[in-house]
């Protein structure tokens, strides 16, 4: 079971729009609906930032969204913030055997 | 409101079992609202799912690791761990405990993660 693709970075200015994509396949991200979204700053543990394609748990930033097509999801950060520079990750729920892929990770940097 | 926190030894011998616990405060694993994983990360490398147990006591892994994990749940003690066995320098990483909202398979509740290194 292959991991979901991310691109290994993007880059940003303030104020600006980023979107990170994660590619799976027709198992995982292309039948469910179960996508989520993770926020990791240097040494600290990952942070839930979407969950179920497209909702925000509660206290997370209405500039972060997300969005699939296909076998393809998406993160897009809206209104960039210094404080956005991190590692993200994208996961899937990927049915038999209730298994769960994470993408390789997207390095985020704010310039 | 729900917290983790890993614990366990920092270094290991190679081919020896790992054992790790994860204690969680401010509620009960017995819920049946969220379920328990187990996450890695290598140094500087990205997250790989391990596994976790439902609150029925039903367990899932990563089937990369099925043959050498074990999770198991201790509802009395608010404890769940993770045993795996065989261990090699790859499996030198920081180790996360998780929970996720049941239905979701998003891991919104987090422990800070306990590094383990596998050497001799």
């Amino acid at each position: 079971q292959s991991a979901l693709t991310q691109p290994a970075s993007v880059s940003g200015s303030p104020g600006q729009s980023i979107t990170i994509s994660c590619t799976g396949t027709s198992s995982d991200v292309g039948t469910y609906n179960l996508v989520s979204w993770y926020q990791q700053h240097p040494g600290k543990a990952p942070k839930l930032m979407i969950y179920d394609v497209t909702k925000r748990p509660s206290g997370v930033s209405d500039r972060f969204s997300g969005s699939k097509s296909g076998n393809t999801a998406s993160l897009t950060i809206s209104g960039l913030q210094a404080e956005d520079e991190a590692d993200y990750y994208c996961c899937s729920y990927a049915g038999a055997g209730n298994t769960v892929i994470f993408g390789g990770g997207t390095k985020l940097t704010v310039l | 409101q729900l917290q983790l926190q890993e614990s366990g030894p920092g270094l290991v011998k190679p081919s020896e079992t790992l054992s790790l616990t994860c204690t969680v405060s401010g509620g009960s694993i017995s819920s049946s609202n969220y379920y328990w994983g187990w996450i890695r990360q290598p140094p500087g490398k990205g997250l790989e799912y391990i596994g976790y147990i439902r609150h029925t006591g039903s367990t899932y892994y990563n089937s990369s690791l099925k043959s050498r994990v074990t999770i198991s749940a201790y509802p009395s003690k608010s404890q769940f761990s993770l045993n795996l066995s065989s261990l090699t320098a790859a499996d030198t990483a920081v180790y996360y405990c998780a929970g996720a909202v049941d239905g979701t398979a998003a891991f919104d509740i987090w422990g800070q993660g306990t590094m383990v290194a596998v050497s001799s």
